[in-house]
Parts: structure tokens; C-alpha cells; sequence
């Protein structure tokens, strides 16, 4: 199956830094999506990004899916960008279908 | 409009009890996705019901199991619970099998002592 790699696995920040964060992927996907996991748990769908760029807000992503990688960038990080960041990524084949995610990035970012 | 809602938030089992687990995912959304996320880890798929059905299934074993009413709706059931259930079980939903559409809910904490 789809191995999805991602980087760093944590990542602390002091607040109004700008992060990079990094998710491999081991074949041509049809989906990739950016989820936000907060202190309790809620996971929070960031971006649907199978190719290109998009941005909202200070948050913005760029997928290159030739190479297979998709990039999440954090500017002027604040402490409610604290949680873990998932990449999670899809392929159809066959009316077989789920996302498959990564084991995330936990990013701490302190006042 | 309503989220995705799951009960109960939080849930203490005793080792080989039975757990039930529920999902009500958004108006319209025929498919329901269970995953599984124990402490400190990612998001292991568990299942994938659509229209009723059951579509595909993660590499668990068969304890693991649950089923999808006509509201859409889902239970999900872990038989004989052992210790390393223990975990947040989310659910999310979307239009039929499209992935790029989901919606998770806030998820049960399930606690097997």
C-alpha cells in the first residue's frame, strides 16, 4: 500500500516563526488532504491539495505530485497553531477508498 | 448544519467486555469512515460503510465490527476488549466515497482497564 512519510515528527516554535512542514508520499495519489489535530482531539480538514497551491490565511500549501511531496507553511505561528498536523492521502482503484494518513507533526509553538 | 457527532465522548470498559460506539455523520452524506487512533499515533483506518454496506476494512481482526442503519448512521462494536484497544476512535463522513470531503467527528476515548 501508499506509505506516507512525514516531517519533522515534532517541532517547536516560539510564537510569530514560520515553519515548514513536509509529507512524503510512495505512489500517485488521486487526494491529498492537510487535517489539524487540536489538544482535544478534534481533527480539522486544513486543505484538499492534490496538486498546486493554495493558501488560507497564514496557512498556505503546495503539492507536487510528480515528485510526490506536499508542503504545509506556517507563518507567524501562534499558540493555537499547537496540535498535530496530519497529511493523509487517497488513490482509487477499483471503488477501493480511504485515506491513508501519516504519523504527523506535533508542533508546539510557545509565547 | 450539524457536524458529525459520535457518543458517548468517552467510554470505560472492563477487559473482555463488549463496547458500542455510534456516528451520526452530516445531512447527505451516505458514507461513514471508522479509524482508529491509539495514544500518541496516527490515524489507522478501521472501516468504511457506504449506502448500507460495508466497502472496505483496515487489517484488524474480526472483534472489530460494525454496520450502518438506513439514516446513515453507524455503531461500531469491539468484542472481547483487551488493554491495547484503548484508544480515541473517530469517525468521519462524506459524500458517497469521496474521500476529499471529510468531516471528522470529535471522536470516543475508549478506556479498557
Amino acid at each position: 500500500g501508499i506509505q506516507v512519510e512525514q516531517s519533522p515528527p515534532d517541532l517547536i516554535l516560539q510564537e510569530g516563526a514560520n515553519s515548514t512542514l513536509r509529507c512524503n508520499f510512495s505512489d500517485s495519489v488521486n487526494n491529498l488532504q492537510w487535517f489539524h489535530q487540536n489538544p482535544w482531539g478534534q481533527l480539522i480538514n486544513l486543505f484538499y491539495i492534490p496538486s498546486g497551491t493554495k493558501q488560507n490565511g497564514r496557512l498556505s500549501a503546495t503539492t507536487v505530485a510528480t515528485e510526490r511531496y506536499s508542503l504545509l507553511y506556517i507563518s507567524s505561528s501562534q499558540t493555537t497553531d499547537s496540535g498535530v498536523y496530519f497529511c493523509a492521502v487517497a488513490r482509487f482503484s477499483g471503488g477501493y477508498n480511504k485515506l491513508i494518513f501519516g504519523a504527523g507533526t506535533r508542533l508546539a509553538v510557545h509565547p | 448544519e450539524a457536524g458529525v457527532t459520535q457518543s458517548p465522548t468517552h467510554l470505560i470498559k472492563t477487559r473482555g467486555q463488549q463496547a458500542t460506539l455510534r456516528c451520526s455523520p452530516i445531512s447527505g452524506h451516505t458514507s461513514v469512515y471508522w479509524y482508529q487512533q491509539a495514544l500518541g499515533l496516527g490515524l489507522q483506518f478501521l472501516l468504511w460503510y457506504d449506502e448500507g454496506e460495508e466497502r472496505n476494512r483496515g487489517n484488524f481482526p474480526p472483534r472489530f465490527s460494525g454496520r450502518q442503519f438506513p439514516n446513515y448512521s453507524s455503531e461500531l462494536n469491539v468484542n472481547a476488549l483487551e488493554l491495547e484497544d484503548s484508544a480515541l476512535y473517530l469517525c468521519a463522513s462524506s459524500v458517497q466515497g469521496a474521500t476529499y470531503g471529510y468531516t471528522f467527528g470529535s471522536g470516543t476515548r475508549l478506556t479498557v482497564v
